[in-house]
């Protein structure tokens, strides 16, 4: 079974300028989540997805930053206009969870790597 | 969500056994202990999880007392490339939101 794939691994940008990443999750898997991953620390929910529905995008800085998941599989996150501050490792994972169902594992993907100078 | 605190990092070597605690005095009745493991450039990736008394699988064994405000990931005979952080989670069955700490970074000596 092939795992979470993420693009691209790797990313520098300068500040003010936009980047996207993009997810293809486990195929059947229901639920898809971005995490922010600084370094030192452990991977924070940015954002869930059930289908192509936003289930909790609570910790979203949503002034600079967006995600969709069309057609309730693959997901693109983007940061626009991107900060220093958000130089970290975004990960993707998903989940086969759906309503009702009780906790599932979560399925992550190996993470781009995002250098803001 | 019930907080978790677990050692910042430890130290062991090779065929060690080597237990990580993770305190959870704030766990609420229908939520679950997870443990998952992550190594350099990875994502984190699922151990073991359980709800109260012992569980095992081929990797890990995970022990929780009766009360669960605490529980004990048990590495058997760890290996060099055991050398990962590992975060011990709290989550109900009705979410399956993970709020990661900042884990136990493990170090595996020869």
């Amino acid at each position: 079974e092939a795992g979470v794939a993420q693009s691209p691994r790797y990313k520098i940008i300068e500040k003010r300028q936009s980047v996207a990443f993009w997810c293809n999750p486990i195929s059947g898997h229901a639920t898809l989540y971005w995490y922010q991953q600084i370094l030192g620390q452990g991977p924070k929910l940015l954002i869930q997805f059930q289908n192509n529905g936003v289930v909790d995008d609570s910790q979203l800085p949503k002034d600079r930053f967006s995600a969709e998941r069309l057609k309730g599989v693959d997901s693109t996150l983007k940061i626009q206009p991107a900060k220093l501050e958000d130089s970290a490792v975004y990960l993707c994972a998903s989940s086969t969870r759906t309503s009702g169902v009780s906790y599932n594992e979560q399925f992550f993907g190996p993470g781009t790597r995002l250098t803001v100078l | 969500l019930a907080k978790t605190t677990q050692p910042i990092s430890m130290d062991s070597y090779e065929g060690q056994e080597v237990n990580i605690t993770c305190s959870h005095n704030n766990i609420a009745t229908n939520d679950y202990i997870t443990w998952y493991q992550q190594f350099p450039s990875q994502g984190p990736r699922f151990i073991i999880q359980g709800y109260k008394t012992k569980v095992t699988n081929e990797v890990a064994s995970l022990f929780i007392p009766a009360d669960r405000k605490s529980s004990t990931l048990s590495l058997p005979r760890v290996s060099l490339s055991d050398t990962a952080v590992y975060y011990c989670l709290v989550g109900g069955a009705d979410t399956d939101k993970l709020i990661f700490g900042t884990g136990t970074r493990l170090q595996v000596f020869p």
